[in-house]
Order: C-alpha cells, then structure tokens, then sequence
C-alpha cells in the first residue's frame, strides 16, 4: 500500500519558535509537495520539488522553507513561527511525466501557534 | 479574483440524492481537471481526472467539463453516507500536471443523511 507519511498529526509551539514537518513517502516518487488548507481557502502550494536538493516556490512560500536531501523525504521549515501560520499542512507526493493529475496526501499535521 | 472558485457549503442531503458539485475557473490555459474526496483527518485522494470537455462516468460519479463556459462538475447519483466529505475540484496547466503542481478549489463539504 503506497504511503506518506507525515512525522506529527497535531503540533503546538509558540510565536518565534523553529518548526520542522517532516514527510516521508516509500513510492520512490520524483515529485513532493507541501501545502497548507485553510477554512474558505482549499489547499494552497508552499513549495514542491522534482528532484533531490532541487526546490521551487509555490503560491505562499513567504515565511517557510524546505529541504530535500534524500528522494524520499521533503521537509518544510518554519524558521520563526507566527500565528497566522497556525494551519494544517499537508504533504503529498506524484511520480514525474504521470498525466492523471493524481497526487498521494499524507493525514496531515495541524499546527497551533500561540 | 481566485482562480478556481467552489461553493464551499456545506450542502446537506438525504440518502440517494443526486449532488452536483460545481467549480468555475478564470484561466483558460488549464487543460487537465480533478477532482479529490477528502474524509474527515485524511488527506485528499483522487477521485477521477479527465482533460477534455464532455462527461467522464465512474460508477456513481460523473465529472463534467464545460471548457467553453470554464465550468466543471461532478455528480453523485444514489448518493450514501459514505460520501460524506470534503470535494475539492483541482485542475492544471499541460505540463503542469507532469509535476504534479495543480491548482485546488476551496472544498465543498457534503452530508449525506440516512
């Protein structure tokens, strides 16, 4: 059963602290992503990544950054959280050249920033 | 202005009802369409996927696309209890769906009741 998994399902730290989500996915898949979903605003790209060490931003990267050192697991940084960065995050992965549009999603880590 | 914009809801409906769920979208440059079910603390999975206008069946599930009118929906006949979920309708440029960087609606929630 294909899987991505996502280290921490619920998360609270406070205003100005470092947070690292970790994602790992066993599909050996080129493609990883990292998006946050928000009430009212559906899913939203932060960054996503073709390749290993390679990176590009997405729609809201302002405030997050990510590391990808190893095919398999894609990390995303918050290097000084805020509360408006209390969110879910949702980490997803596809392989490359594949047409259907279809991305693999982890359950999700909810962050509470105080 | 959203580039793709969905009626969030909620919608409620009895068992065995018809839904229609609808997104319309400001870009004419997308070409592939999705749509995604998510179940309450899971992540998104694909639903169905199709990239020309017309009608695409699945079993109970209909997606429909209206490229001319930037208009997709999906229908869901004899709707079940099991369908109670997050729909985000999801779509991308040529291209775009090879990396797997798609563009997501808000999310309707749907309640189907016995």
């Amino acid at each position: 059963d294909v899987k991505v998994t996502q280290s921490s399902r619920y998360l609270v730290k406070r205003t100005g602290e470092k947070v690292f989500l970790e994602c790992v996915q066993d599909m050996d898949h080129e493609n990883m992503f990292w998006y946050r979903q928000d009430p009212g605003l559906g899913l939203r790209l932060i960054y996503f990544s073709y390749d290993v060490k390679m990176k590009e931003k997405g729609d809201i990267p302002e405030g997050y950054s990510v590391s990808r050192e190893k095919k398999e697991r894609f990390s995303l940084i918050l290097e000084s959280a805020s509360t408006n960065q209390t969110s879910m995050y949702l980490c997803a992965s596809s392989t490359a050249g594949a047409n259907t549009g279809e991305l693999f999603f982890g359950e999700g880590s909810r962050l509470t920033v105080l | 202005q959203k580039e793709v914009e969905q009626d969030p809801g909620p919608l409620s409906v009895p068992e065995g009802a018809i839904v229609s769920l609808n997104c319309t979208y400001s870009n004419s440059a997308f070409q592939y369409f999705m749509w995604y079910r998510q179940y309450s603390r899971k992540g998104p999975e694909l639903l169905m996927y199709t990239y020309s206008s017309g009608n695409k069946e699945d079993g109970r599930f209909t997606a429909q696309v209206d490229k001319s009118s930037k208009y997709i929906s999906l229908f869901i006949r004899d709707s079940q209890p099991s369908d109670s979920a997050t729909y985000l309708c999801a779509m991308s440029f040529p291209g775009g769906t090879s990396y797997g960087k798609l563009t997501f609606g808000q999310g309707t929630i749907l309640t189907v009741h016995p």
